[in-house]
């Protein structure tokens, strides 16, 4: 069974920087592109950042663009999510999220629990 | 940006009714999309995928379909677990882009 466990979120102060860990298990994590989304509360879903198995494409949405990194270590089965200048609109529980493959097609196979990641004065 | 545009926004239907969900891409994304549903205080848990693909454990009253580059998503005979929100996911190019999500709920 897939598991993703996501930990590090909390209060935080506009400005200052969050890292975001997801610990995967019950499948292979080193063949799985990987994703994190998120949720303001009360509101849709938005695509965050996604990185490949191997780690080589890497892309962000613009939001966040230039202030957020994913990377991950599959030696250790984690993806990682570093976020620097945090502003109140980050406010929102953040998902780890794993791809699935298709025919001709790809998809967001499980999703973790998510992180609650509040950023305020 | 490839825009997914979700309707309706909200939908109310009683039980036993059908039930279709569209999602209009504003480019060919083939078939890189899939729907969701969440519940209150709950993950996302995948439906469909491919497009037309039925996900592992989900109900065959859930079913989906595409129409160049129109997907819906339709629920035979609805039941009362079927309540929440529902979003479509377009995963062919980055930044990948979600619905703005469909509530339904029960009449």
């Amino acid at each position: 069974e897939v598991q993703l466990v996501e930990s590090g979120g909390g209060l935080v102060q506009p400005g200052r920087s969050l890292k975001l860990s997801c610990v995967a298990s019950g499948f292979t994590f080193s063949n799985y592109g990987m994703n994190w989304i998120r949720q303001a509360p009360g509101k849709g879903l938005e695509w965050v950042a996604y990185i490949s198995s191997g780690s080589s494409y890497i892309y962000y949405a613009e939001t966040v663009k230039g202030r957020f990194t994913i990377s991950r270590d599959n030696a250790k089965n984690t993806l990682y999510l570093q976020m620097t200048s945090l502003r109140s609109e980050d406010t929102a529980l953040y998902y780890c999220a794993k791809e699935g493959y298709g025919y001709y097609s790809s998809y967001i196979y499980s999703w973790g629990q998510g992180v609650m990641v509040t950023v305020s004065s | 940006d490839i825009q997914m545009t979700q309707s309706p926004a909200s939908l109310s239907a009683s039980l036993e009714e059908i039930v279709t969900i569209t999602c209009q891409a504003s480019q060919d994304i083939g078939n890189y999309l899939s729907w969701y549903q969440q519940k209150p205080g709950k993950s996302p848990q995948l439906l469909i995928h491919s497009a037309t693909s039925l996900a592992d454990g989900v109900p065959s009253r859930f079913s989906g379909s595409r129409s160049g580059t129109q997907y819906s998503l339709k629920i035979n005979r609805l039941q009362v677990e079927d309540t929440g929100i529902y979003y479509c996911l377009q995963h062919y190019s980055a930044p990948y882009t979600f619905g703005a999500g469909t509530k339904l709920e029960l009449k």
